[in-house]
């Protein structure tokens, strides 16, 4: 079965740069979560979208923003990057029955 | 106050046994309620979702739901060493937008003894 697709799995930045994070939700899922889970912490809910509009919107910073495209798939834009920053970013994406999560991205700002 | 607390463990059973995962949450309108199985440095992994109260049964995982109480747990029978993993309880907030939102748990560190 389909699952979510994250690109890419690793990435490494420098502080003060910009860093873009791709999900590609489940086929006919209509709904897309994002989460930031830091080391031995539950995941941080970010913002999600439902129908390519911006649904529900958690503890976001305003560095980040997110939008959900006519085929779906969501990217998450970070700039100003901060050591703080690095995490695994998870993607997740639902119909009514549950999230089903991607293997997420390990973001490491140096 | 936490909107959903679980004891963090670590929860240490042997294998073969019973294990026993609690959680309880705080909004008394919430209405779904999942458990998600987590590996370190992986994704957490969807296993059991209820919506109402009772029993619900997949394998050797039983779902148990009381609202008046607002607790929920887990029972995983025959623990094997592979269910080694932290267990996440995620709470469908009520007044939400999206019927898939969730409020999660600090997780539930559970070690399956051979």
């Amino acid at each position: 079965a389909a699952g979510v697709i994250q690109s890419p799995r690793h990435l490494i930045k420098e502080k003060r740069e910009t860093a873009t994070l791709k999900c590609y939700p489940i086929p006919r899922h209509d709904t897309v979560y994002w989460y930031q889970q830091g080391p031995g912490q539950d995941p941080q809910f970010l913002i999600s979208f439902y129908e390519k509009m911006q649904s529900d919107k958690g503890s976001i910073p305003d560095r980040f923003s997110a939008q959900q495209f006519s085929d779906y798939h969501s990217e998450l834009n970070m700039s100003s990057l901060e050591l703080g920053d690095s995490a695994l970013y998870f993607c997740a994406s639902s119909s009514g029955r549950g999230q089903f999560f991607g293997p997420g991205t390990r973001l490491t700002v140096l | 106050q936490k909107e959903v607390e679980q004891n963090s463990g670590p929860l240490s059973v042997p294998e073969g046994a019973i294990a026993s995962l609690n959680c309880t949450y705080s909004d008394r309108g919430s209405q779904s309620f999942f458990w998600y199985r987590q590996y370190s440095g992986k994704s957490p992994e969807l296993i059991m979702s209820i919506y109402s109260n009772g029993d619900k049964e997949d394998g050797r995982f039983t779902a148990q739901l009381n609202k008046a109480s607002q607790y929920v747990s887990l029972l995983i029978r025959d623990s094997q060493p592979s269910d080694s993993a932290t267990y996440l309880c995620a709470v469908n907030p009520a007044g939400k937008t999206s019927y898939d939102k969730v409020i999660f748990g600090p997780g539930t560190s559970l070690s399956v003894i051979p």
